[in-house]
């Protein structure tokens, strides 16, 4: 069964510094990998996704992931983080269109101005 | 529409009562999800469906629970005698299903029902 975790649980950064949140997944074959931002008391937003080709994944806000197949890894990264991007960040892997996203436990960010 | 529309926003039952909770997947998508997101943010599968038949049921709760999607309404998600580990926040997401992958891979969600049993 496919499974996602995200190491670190919280993670605290200063406005501007840079930002990497982990993701490992557990699955047999190459996964649909997605990173989900979501606010206080809100829905889901898609960040990005990586279904193949490139392993470097540009998407909306400023932010970036690379899949290493060799470490089971889809890192998010963003070089100057906001105090806007305060927020829960999930990891989250599929096998095709039509099959459930198992979601990552999430990382909680807090923005220090 | 193209968003994902659930109704409604918050609900709050007594232990015991029903809940039903709706959910509008974007127009012309094949398939939608149920996802349950509890306290510490776990979200757990439920339910999903191909149209209106049930495509996978592996996450439902044997009791109590139930969902439908029939045509040309919205999907609910039905909690008969709710107990108090049923507050959660219930997602609906919406997926093309259709053409050719990956592009149609992507779920969109909805922004959530606000289950609060008390």
């Amino acid at each position: 069964a496919q499974s996602v975790t995200q190491p670190d649980i919280h993670i605290t950064v200063s406005e501007g510094a840079s930002l990497e949140l982990r993701c490992n997944y557990s699955y047999g074959a190459t996964p649909y990998l997605f990173w989900y931002v979501q606010s206080p008391g809100q829905g889901l937003q898609l960040l990005l996704k990586y279904f193949s080709g490139d392993t470097l994944v540009q998407g909306i806000k400023g932010f970036e992931a690379e899949f290493k197949r060799s470490q089971s890894s889809f890192n998010l990264r963003k070089p100057s983080v906001h105090w806007s991007d305060a927020a829960e960040y999930f990891c989250a892997v599929g096998k095709t269109s039509y099959d459930k996203v198992t979601f990552g436990p999430g990382t909680s960010l807090s923005v220090i101005p | 529409g193209e968003e994902v529309a659930q109704t409604p926003k918050h609900l709050v039952r007594g232990e015991g009562q029903k809940a039903k909770l709706y959910c509008a997947p974007i127009k012309g998508h094949s398939y939608v999800f149920w996802y349950q997101q509890v306290l510490k943010n776990e979200f757990k599968f439920l339910i999903s469906f191909q149209n209106e038949n049930v495509f996978d049921e592996t996450g439902m709760p044997k009791e109590r629970f139930s969902a439908k999607c029939l045509p040309n309404s919205p999907c609910s998600l039905e909690i008969q005698a709710t107990k108090l580990e049923d507050s959660a926040v219930y997602f609906c997401a919406s997926s093309p299903g259709t053409g050719e992958e990956p592009w149609s891979s992507e779920q969109y969600f909805g922004p959530g029902t606000r289950l609060t049993v008390t």
